[in-house]
C-alpha cells in the first residue's frame, strides 16, 4: 500500500516561492501505473488540482496556475516536489500530494500540510 | 478548462437513500471519481470508473452516469456518512490529461 507524506515550510512570505516535497513509500515512484499530483484546499473551500507529473518527467498543470507552478520528480529519492512562485494570501491552503491513474482517480493521498502566506 | 458543478448542500434522513450529482461536459467523455472528506482529514476515494469501490468502502456507496451527469448514491445513509463529497474527472477540453474537481457537496445526515 502506497503512503505519501508532504513536507516543507508552513509559512511563506508574500511574493516568495512555496516549496513542498512529497515522499512516497510502499512502492516506486517510477511505477508506470501512476501519475503523481498536487491538490490544494483553501480553508473552508473545495479541492483544486494544481498539477501532476509522470515518472518520466512529463508534467500537466492547471491552466489557471501554470505560469507559477513547477512540479519535478526525483526517482533516486522516491520523491516529487512542488514549487509555486509569487505567492499571495490567496495561495494559503492545505496542500495534498496524491497519486492517480490516467483516469484521474486519486487512489492514495498524503495527510496534507497547511501552508500560510503571510508576512 | 472544463468545470464540474455540484449542489453545495444535501441532507438525508438516517437510513434513507440520497443521491449527490455532478454535472459537466467532461463527464460525456470520462467517468467521474468520488471522494469523501471528513473535517480535518484528507479525501478518501469512494467510487471510481463505471461503478467501482476501493477495498474497504461499504457497498451502500454506488455510482452511475448519464450524459453529462454523474451521481453518487448512498443507500441507507449512516451517521458516519456525514461529510463533504467531491467529484472529479479528466478534462475534456484542452489537455485531456488535466484534472478537474467539482466544488463539493456537504452531506448532512438528519
Amino acid at each position: 500500500q502506497l503512503q505519501l507524506q508532504e513536507s516543507g515550510p508552513g509559512l511563506v512570505k508574500p511574493s516568495e516561492t512555496l516549496s513542498l516535497t512529497c515522499t512516497v513509500s510502499g512502492g516506486s515512484i517510477s511505477s508506470s501505473s501512476y501519475y503523481w499530483g498536487w491538490i490544494r484546499q483553501p480553508p473552508g473551500k473545495g479541492l483544486e488540482w494544481i498539477g501532476s507529473i509522470y515518472y518520466s518527467g512529463s508534467t500537466y498543470y492547471n491552466p489557471s496556475l501554470k505560469s507559477r507552478v513547477t512540479i519535478s520528480v526525483d526517482t533516486s529519492k522516491n520523491q516529487f516536489s512542488l514549487k509555486l512562485s509569487s505567492v499571495t494570501a490567496a495561495d494559503t491552503a492545505v496542500y495534498y500530494c496524491a497519486c492517480h491513474m490516467g483516469t484521474a482517480q486519486f487512489d492514495y493521498w498524503g495527510q496534507g500540510t497547511l501552508v500560510t502566506v503571510s508576512s | 478548462s472544463s468545470e464540474l458543478t455540484q449542489d453545495p448542500a444535501v441532507s438525508v434522513a438516517l437510513g434513507q437513500t440520497v443521491r449527490i450529482t455532478c454535472q459537466g461536459d467532461s463527464l460525456r467523455s470520462y467517468y467521474a471519481s468520488w471522494y469523501q472528506q471528513k473535517p480535518g482529514q484528507a479525501p478518501v476515494l469512494v467510487i471510481y470508473g463505471k461503478n467501482n469501490r476501493p477495498s474497504g468502502i461499504p457497498d451502500r456507496f454506488s455510482g452511475s452516469s448519464s450524459g453529462n451527469t454523474a451521481s453518487l448514491t448512498i443507500t441507507g445513509a449512516q451517521a458516519e456518512d456525514e461529510a463533504d463529497y467531491y467529484c472529479n474527472s479528466r478534462d475534456s477540453s484542452g489537455n485531456h490529461l488535466n484534472v478537474v474537481f467539482g466544488g463539493g457537496t456537504k452531506l448532512t445526515v438528519l
